[in-house]
C-alpha cells in the first residue's frame, strides 16, 4: 500500500541555519503532497502543498518540490527561526480532495538560538 | 482556523470500559476524520465520514465505531477501551475544493 517514510529525527538546528527535512513516498498513480505542522500542544496546521509533478509549494519560507521521478517532496528553509521548532509531517493523499491522509512518522525540530 | 474543539481533552479509563470522544464544528464542513498519533507512526486514519450518516473505515478501524448524525459532530466510540488504545485522538475536517485538513487541538486518552 501507499506510504511516507521521512528521515528520522530529532534535529537541532542553531538560528539562521539551513534546514532540509527528507520525505520520500509510495503510490500508486498522482497522489496530492503535503506538509503539516505541529506546534507544541496544538494540532496539526497545513503548511504546503503540492498537487502535481514539479509543482512546488511554498509557505512562511518554506519549500518543497513535488519530484516524480525520486518520488520525493523535501522540505527546505534558507534561514530557521526559533519559533519554527515545531514537528514536521508529510502526507499524501490519493482522493483528489485533500482527504484520508497517510502520514510520515513526523520529524522533531528544534532551532536554537 | 475550522472552529473545531474536541471533548474530553484528556481522559483516563479502564480496560473495558466504553470511551465516547467528540469533535465539533461550526464551519459546515462535509468531509470529517479521526485520526490517532502515536510515537514512530505519525498520524493514522481510524474512521472518516463524507457526510451525515455516511462514514466508512481508515487504516485502523478495528476496536472503533463512529457517527454522525449532525453535520457539526462526528463521534469516535470505542466500544471496550484496551490498552493500545492508549494515543492522542485528533479530529480534522476538510473544506471541499482547497485539499486542506483542519484539526482540532487533540483528545489525549489513557488506557489503564
Amino acid at each position: 500500500g501507499d506510504s511516507v517514510t521521512q528521515m528520522e529525527g530529532p534535529v537541532t538546528l542553531s538560528e539562521e541555519a539551513f534546514l532540509t527535512i527528507n520525505c520520500t513516498y509510495t503510490a500508486t498513480g498522482y497522489p496530492s503532497l503535503f506538509w503539516y505542522v505541529q506546534y507544541p500542544g496544538e494540532g496539526l496546521q497545513l503548511l504546503l502543498k503540492a498537487t502535481k509533478a514539479d509543482d512546488k509549494g511554498s509557505n512562511k519560507g518554506f519549500e518543497a518540490t513535488y519530484r516524480k521521478e525520486t518520488t520525493s517532496f523535501h522540505l527546505e528553509k534558507g534561514s530557521v527561526q526559533v519559533s519554527d521548532s515545531a514537528v514536521y509531517f508529510c502526507a499524501l493523499s490519493q482522493d483528489n480532495q485533500g482527504g484520508k491522509l497517510i502520514f510520515g512518522q513526523g520529524t522533531e525540530l528544534s532551532v536554537k538560538p | 482556523d475550522a472552529g473545531i474543539t474536541q471533548s474530553p481533552r484528556h481522559k483516563v479509563t479502564e480496560t473495558g470500559t466504553p470511551v465516547t470522544l467528540r469533535c465539533h464544528q461550526t464551519e459546515n464542513h462535509r468531509y470529517m476524520y479521526w485520526y490517532r498519533q502515536d510515537p514512530g507512526h505519525g498520524l493514522r486514519l481510524i474512521h472518516y465520514s463524507y457526510g451525515v450518516k455516511d462514514t466508512d473505515k481508515g487504516e485502523v478501524s478495528d476496536g472503533y465505531s463512529v457517527s454522525r448524525s449532525k453535520t457539526e459532530d462526528f463521534l469516535l466510540t470505542l466500544e471496550s477501551a484496551t490498552s493500545s488504545q492508549t494515543s492522542v485522538y485528533f479530529c480534522a475536517t476538510l473544506r471541499s475544493g482547497q485539499e486542506t485538513q483542519y484539526f482540532g487541538p487533540g483528545t489525549r486518552l489513557l488506557v489503564l
